[in-house]
This record gives structure tokens, C-alpha cells and sequence, in this order.
């Protein structure tokens, strides 16, 4: 496609559900970011993939998130047991390579757990 | 982690008034992005910056990348309400370079 898509981009779940978000990258971009921004805030780092390396999952918060980079294109976020202080925006980018290129972001899925 | 420490964090303004935004760290970095981000949406580069004391202007916009690579600033010239948004910069640099440590960024209102 020609921009970073980002599906659904509004979720509201009840407390204890699991949530999946989905990212889809531009067509040939190696690296992939999530980031999730708090209403009015900066983006909190969570995850990143470039190629076939490892991610690097530092930015996790707790092991109820995970993720992961099929065939080196779409990407999934996994909530499980959602709790209110994961609502948030969470935000998908892309680039053509790691390290400090363009990074072109999604609109987000916003996160509202109830 | 390198941490980058953005100020002002909130600045209301007038149309027409004139501003600048820093964004500082206790570290180098061998390049920093500013990034504009309206509401809805997700950021948008508006440039990159690799050496010190390079100065590069987008029209209302001079951004300025400090001589020893640890700060840089953006200012804008005769604000106007499309100018509206949060400002964020986001720097690299050797082995942790692919994290891209972005700032709290500075929440930009222009009033028209």
C-alpha cells in the first residue's frame, strides 16, 4: 500500500480481554516499530524488527504484550488481559532500514479498556 | 537508554508570534529527526539533522543541530494555527541506534 496501515483503529475492550492489533508496513520496509503514546504524550518504545534479526523486545511493559513480524511484513500486538492503564494510542511505523532513515507511521489504534 | 528532554512541554501562542522548541540531551547523538504530529494522526518527518552545527530552514522552520551534537532547536517564524501540533525529536546514535530514542515532545497551540 502507500502508507502504513493500522487495523482496527479504535478498540474498546473489556478489562481482562485479550486485543490483537494489526499493522501492515510499506510494501519493502525492513524495520518495523511499535510505540505507544499516552493521551498528550511522547511515544513510549515497545518493539522492534528489522529483517531476520531478533526483535528487540526491551520495550515490552510486562509479558501480557507480545508480538510478532510474519514473513517479514505484517506485524501483530498482543494484549492479553488487558488492564485500564493500557489504554492508550498504539502506533506502527516503518522504514526502508534501521537506524535513523525515515520512519513513516500509521494513524494508530486507539486502546480504551472499560 | 539516551534520553532526550524536550522544553517546552506545553506553549500556547498567538498567530503571527514568533517560537522556539529545544530538545537536549547529556549525550552526542550522530544524527536527530523533528517530527510534527497533529491529532489523529501519526508523526510526520519534517527533517533530519547529521552534523553539528548544521542549520536547515523549511520555509517558517529553521531547525539547528548544536555544535557538539547534543542539543538542537526549531523555530518557527510568524506562527500560524496550521503550525499546531506536537513537536517531537528523535535521536540515534552507535549500538542502540535502531531504538531512536524519541522526546516527551512540545504540545504546540497556535491561536488564530
Amino acid at each position: 500500500g502507500a502508507g502504513v496501515s493500522q487495523s482496527p483503529s479504535n478498540k474498546v475492550t473489556e478489562k481482562g480481554k485479550d486485543v490483537e492489533l494489526r499493522c501492515d508496513p510499506i510494501s519493502g520496509h525492513t524495520a518495523l516499530y511499535w510505540y505507544r503514546q499516552s493521551l498528550g504524550q511522547g511515544l513510549e518504545f515497545l518493539i522492534y524488527f528489522q529483517g531476520n534479526s531478533a526483535p528487540d523486545k526491551s520495550g515490552l511493559p510486562s509479558d501480557r504484550f507480545s508480538a510478532e513480524r510474519t514473513g517479514g511484513s505484517v506485524s501483530t500486538l498482543t494484549i492479553q488481559r488487558t488492564q485500564q492503564e493500557d489504554s492508550a494510542v498504539y502506533l506502527c511505523a516503518s522504514s526502508s532500514a534501521g537506524g535513523l532513515v525515515e520512519a513513516f507511521f500509521g494513524q494508530g489504534t486507539r486502546l480504551t479498556v472499560v | 537508554t539516551q534520553l532526550l528532554e524536550q522544553s517546552p512541554q506545553f506553549l500556547s501562542i498567538q498567530e503571527g508570534e514568533n517560537l522556539t522548541v529545544y530538545c537536549n540531551s547529556s549525550s552526542v547523538f550522530s544524527s536527530l529527526q523533528w517530527y510534527r504530529q497533529e491529532p489523529g494522526e501519526g508523526p510526520v518527518l519534517l527533517v533530519t539533522v547529521v552534523t553539528g552545527g548544521e542549520v536547515k530552514k523549511l520555509k517558517r522552520l529553521t531547525f539547528q543541530f548544536g555544535d557538539a551534537r547534543k542539543d538542537s532547536s526549531l523555530h518557527i517564524t510568524a506562527a500560524q494555527p496550521g503550525d499546531t501540533g506536537l513537536y517531537l525529536c528523535r535521536g540515534g546514535s552507535g549500538g542502540s541506534n535502531y531504538k531512536l530514542t524519541f522526546g516527551k515532545g512540545t504540545l504546540l497551540t497556535v491561536n488564530p
